[in-house]
């Protein structure tokens, strides 16, 4: 199993511009999550999904969408990006609703 | 205030060491989780517990959920145990909420 994926690695973009991080796993999780890390302080919750066709607010949502149209994918779409947005997303993903959470290797996104 | 709170925010120490990471939260909980970041940014699920004590290894973490605290300790600290230590609960709905993380340094 590949566990979760993300892609890109990295990306940079202009301030304005807009992108989709992608995110898969391959172990029939119903619930997902995408969380944001900035330097020096605790990862924050962006949105996160219950199932398939549903996807709730995190703490920080804004500037950010999701969809969840299959059980295996979860994208986080980021449109007319702001330097505020400059961070290490990381998706997760767990089987049960209070379970361990099995994590992405990370997004480093920088908007300039 | 946050509402998880680690101590200490670094932590360095030399190898063989017993290492203690602390973890105080203000919310009622359903779980707390200890999460390891590798230097080179992936996180991993190392615990979680609910009450009492788990061991995995040299890994020990504990949890009193009447003073909302937990404690992460590693016996026979190596430099292969560098890494930011990361506590979060577990509250309402599916969200957890993070601690600033704890870097701890092993040195040879």
């Amino acid at each position: 199993n590949a566990g979760v994926t993300q892609t890109p690695k990295f990306r940079i973009l202009k301030i304005g511009q807009s992108m989709t991080l992608q995110c898969a796993q391959d172990m029939n999780h119903n619930y997902m999550y995408w969380y944001r890390q900035d330097p020096g302080m605790g990862l924050k919750l962006i949105y996160y999904s219950v199932g398939a066709g549903i996807t709730d607010k995190g703490e920080v949502p804004n500037g950010y969408n999701v969809s969840r149209s299959t059980t295996e994918d979860f994208p986080l779409r980021l449109e007319l990006a702001a330097p505020s947005q400059t961070s290490v997303y990381f998706c997760a993903s767990s089987y049960l609703q209070h379970g361990e959470q099995f994590f992405g290797p990370g997004t480093r996104l920088t908007v300039l | 205030k946050n509402e998880v709170e680690q101590s200490p925010q670094n932590l360095t120490a030399q190898e063989g060491e017993f290492i203690t990471i602390n973890c105080s939260y203000s919310v009622g909980i359903s779980a707390l989780h200890w999460l390891q970041q590798h230097p080179g940014g992936g996180i991993v699920s190392l615990f979680m517990l609910s009450s009492g004590k788990k061991k995995h290894g040299r890994l020990i973490a504990t949890i009193n959920i009447q003073e909302k605290h937990s404690s992460l300790h590693i016996t026979a600290s190596h430099p292969r145990d560098s890494a930011v230590y990361i506590c979060a609960v577990e509250g309402g709905a599916q969200k957890l909420v993070f601690g600033q993380g704890t870097r701890l340094t092993i040195n040879p």
